[in-house]
């Protein structure tokens, strides 16, 4: 079934240090492709978005692009901060209106001075 | 806008009782849904509405029952809480359309003792 795998965590960095959280996903179709950050204590908030192959998002310094060919959706951003510190979530919806997003399992970044 | 709200923030239960977490919106999203958060799971799909009157089963739905009179509320009830149902739970809404954003809830913490 469709289904998306996150790198294990937790991710621990030092400030100014590259970040990749690995995504890839299994999915009929051609998905949209989300990533969703959640703070301590907070509800999740959309990071970025690619809606098609080789769409590039983002947003706050982070990127990723829609790699059909890998089904790949990997975030990177070039010097994390400790604010940048959250759980990280690959998503996908479908490609049918009214369909649920379908999440990975979550990344632990925790980002150190 | 106060977007999506969710009420309570934190709940505890003993075994067997029953309750409503409440869901609202105000941005006009025909499409809520329900997921819950557990350690190592990520977020599981619960129930889900594509509209007033119109609701359906996720990934978990066993325990829980929703309703959607209106458009802008959602609520989530529990008829005989059990500890298995300990958890994070978040309300989420958004367009219809597959591509469009999906808003997230700040969460209620539910404890089932």
């Amino acid at each position: 079934g469709d289904s998306v795998t996150q790198m294990e965590g937790p991710v621990t960095l030092s400030e100014e240090a590259f970040l990749t959280i690995n995504c890839t996903y299994t999915a009929t179709g051609y998905p949209s492709l989300f990533w969703y950050v959640q703070y301590p204590g907070e509800g999740l908030q959309l990071l970025l978005k690619a809606t098609k192959a080789d769409d590039k998002g983002s947003n706050k310094g982070f990127e990723a692009t829609y790699r059909k060919e890998t089904t790949s959706f990997h975030l990177e951003k070039g010097s994390v901060q400790v604010s940048d510190s959250a759980v990280y979530f690959c998503a996908l919806s479908l490609n049918q209106a009214g369909t649920a997003l379908i999440f990975g399992k979550g990344t632990t970044l925790s980002v150190s001075s | 806008n106060a977007g999506v709200t969710q009420t309570p923030k934190f709940q505890v239960l003993k075994t067997g009782q029953s309750m409503t977490l409440q869901c609202a919106q105000d941005m006009n999203h025909e499409y809520m849904s329900w997921y819950r958060q557990d350690p190592g799971m990520g977020l599981r799909l619960i129930h889900y509405s594509v509209g007033a009157g119109i609701t359906d089963q996720g990934e978990v739905p066993n325990g829980y029952n929703v309703s959607r009179s209106t458009t802008e509320d959602f609520p989530l009830r529990l008829l005989s809480a059990a500890p298995s149902q300990t958890s994070v739970y978040f309300c989420a809404s958004r367009h219809l359309a597959y591509q469009e954003t999906q808003y997230f809830g700040p969460g209620t913490r539910l404890l089932v003792l």
